[in-house]
């Protein structure tokens, strides 16, 4: 148990569909992460916030909309996606956003047909 | 831009040390990570260092910095079943650069019995 709590675990959906993502953590922390693990890549960076604002988005495409409607709430909504999005969604969440511990969500298994 | 190599699998005698290596190319303050990922979970916090440190030992484990080489490395003494998993080196660039860490591939490491 980290902390960090994702839901739901797996999912389902079609490429009509829309669904949420959601990321929970009570440790006060005021950064939080999404993170897209694909088969054979690295771990990539999707969006931060901090202090409910965000602060990055690497370019990732609009069907993927993130929300933190509060310091220990997450959500990533998911409209339109394509088979390559299939893939874990990891959340994360540090004290801030300079370092220390980044503690880490099970992920949600995302598989789009 | 910042790069994180690892070698993708590693294989030990279980009761061995298990020595997981890792390079980075950022030269700035920075965190340093291992995480441990076990099938079909999330990534798991094992061990952080700054890296004005270079070296910190957690029980089993023992991180090694070598900060003018860019060298870090994951050593896992009397090496279990339990231990296999993938291991990710990732980084933290705290200068003012890109939120978030960057990870590396992963190391798989298989235990021979």
């Amino acid at each position: 148990e980290t902390g960090v709590t994702q839901t739901p675990r797996h999912l389902v959906m079609g490429m009509t569909n829309k669904k949420s993502l959601k990321c929970e953590q009570h440790l006060g922390h005021n950064a939080m992460y999404w993170y897209k693990q694909s088969a054979k890549k690295p771990l990539e960076l999707m969006f931060v916030y901090s202090l409910e604002e965000r602060v990055e988005n690497n370019s990732v495409p609009s069907r993927f909309s993130p929300e933190c409607p509060n310091s220990s709430h997450l959500f990533l909504h998911l409209h339109t996606l394509q088979p390559e999005d299939s893939a874990l969604y990891l959340c994360a969440s540090s004290q801030d956003r300079w370092g220390g511990e980044a503690f880490f969500g099970q992920g949600t298994r995302l598989t789009v047909v | 831009g910042e790069d994180v190599e690892q070698s993708l699998f590693l294989s030990v005698r279980e009761g061995d040390s298990s020595v997981i290596n890792c390079t980075y190319t950022d030269s700035s303050s920075t965190y340093l990570y291992w995480y441990k990922q076990e099938p079909g979970a999330g990534l798991q916090l094992l061990t952080y260092i700054f890296s004005n440190m270079d070296m910190k030992q957690d029980q089993r484990l023992t991180v090694l910095l070598n900060k003018k080489d860019k060298h870090l490395s994951l050593r896992i003494a009397d090496t279990q079943t339990g231990d296999s998993a993938i291991y990710f080196c990732a980084e933290r660039d705290t200068g003012g650069g890109a939120d978030g860490l960057t990870f590396g591939k992963g190391t798989h490491l298989i235990i021979q019995p």
